[in-house]
């Protein structure tokens, strides 16, 4: 495997259901974060992670949870979701602590709520 | 609050037929500014790069230049294989040099007719 990795790359779920979305990156990254893409709506970051901590939080509802073990791992704990959850998820990865600090994104996982 | 816009929101040009994309932005300290391709379905694959203003950058058919309020990815003779969405985001320094999340704009959907 290279480069970042999502599974599963197509979910469909009900609002009860709890699932959970895996992002690998095999870059030797330190950094790693998770994007929301929604129709007709610009890539929107939810959270930050550096060196496995938690840095950034986008005023995210609780609902989504996210679980970062080491810093080649990222999860994205889903529960008691609502139809407008309904998006593209993207993981990213970069060096981070450099000025140069590109990311690098994963082929997302399709979410759909019914 | 750092905003992306980007314009326009889509562009048919002919095969060989050169044009811009251009990206304005607004952001507290700028660290960089990035150039993402997506093709439908995929993840944003990085293209470029820029920390300055007056930086340009060249990837095959692609340029990108960088002012202190706004970016262009001009595209020379663009074949049909460069059809995709182009996305600009904008990365400031937040966290004192760590990893900072990025602002996206909506992306300008470009379109090579044959």
């Amino acid at each position: 495997e290279t480069g970042v990795t999502q599974t599963p790359r197509h979910l469909v779920m009900g609002m009860t259901n709890k699932k959970s979305l895996k992002c690998e990156q095999h870059l030797g990254h330190n950094a790693m974060y998770w994007y929301k893409q929604s129709a007709k709506k610009p890539l929107e970051l939810m959270f930050v992670y550096n060196f496995k901590e938690q840095t950034e939080n986008n005023s995210v509802p609780s609902r989504f949870s996210p679980e970062c073990p080491n810093s080649s791992h990222l999860f994205l704990h889903l529960h008691t979701l609502q139809p407008e959850d309904s998006a593209l998820y993207l993981c990213a990865s970069s060096r981070g602590g450099d000025r140069e600090d590109e990311q690098f994104f994963g082929p997302g996982t399709r979410l759909t709520v019914l | 609050e750092d905003q992306v816009t980007q314009s326009p929101e889509a562009l048919r040009l002919q095969e060989g037929e050169s044009s811009s994309l251009n990206c304005s932005y607004t952001v507290s300290g700028l660290r960089g500014l990035f150039w993402y391709r997506q093709d439908p379905g995929k993840g944003p694959e990085f293209l470029f790069t820029l920390y300055s203003a007056g930086e340009e950058k060249e990837k095959e058919r692609l340029k990108a230049t960088l002012t202190k309020k706004e970016s262009f990815l001009h595209i020379t003779a663009p074949k049909p294989e460069d059809s995709a969405t182009y996305l600009c985001a904008v990365q400031a320094w937040y966290s004192g040099g760590g990893a900072d999340g990025l602002t996206f704009g909506k992306g300008t959907h470009l379109i090579i007719q044959p």
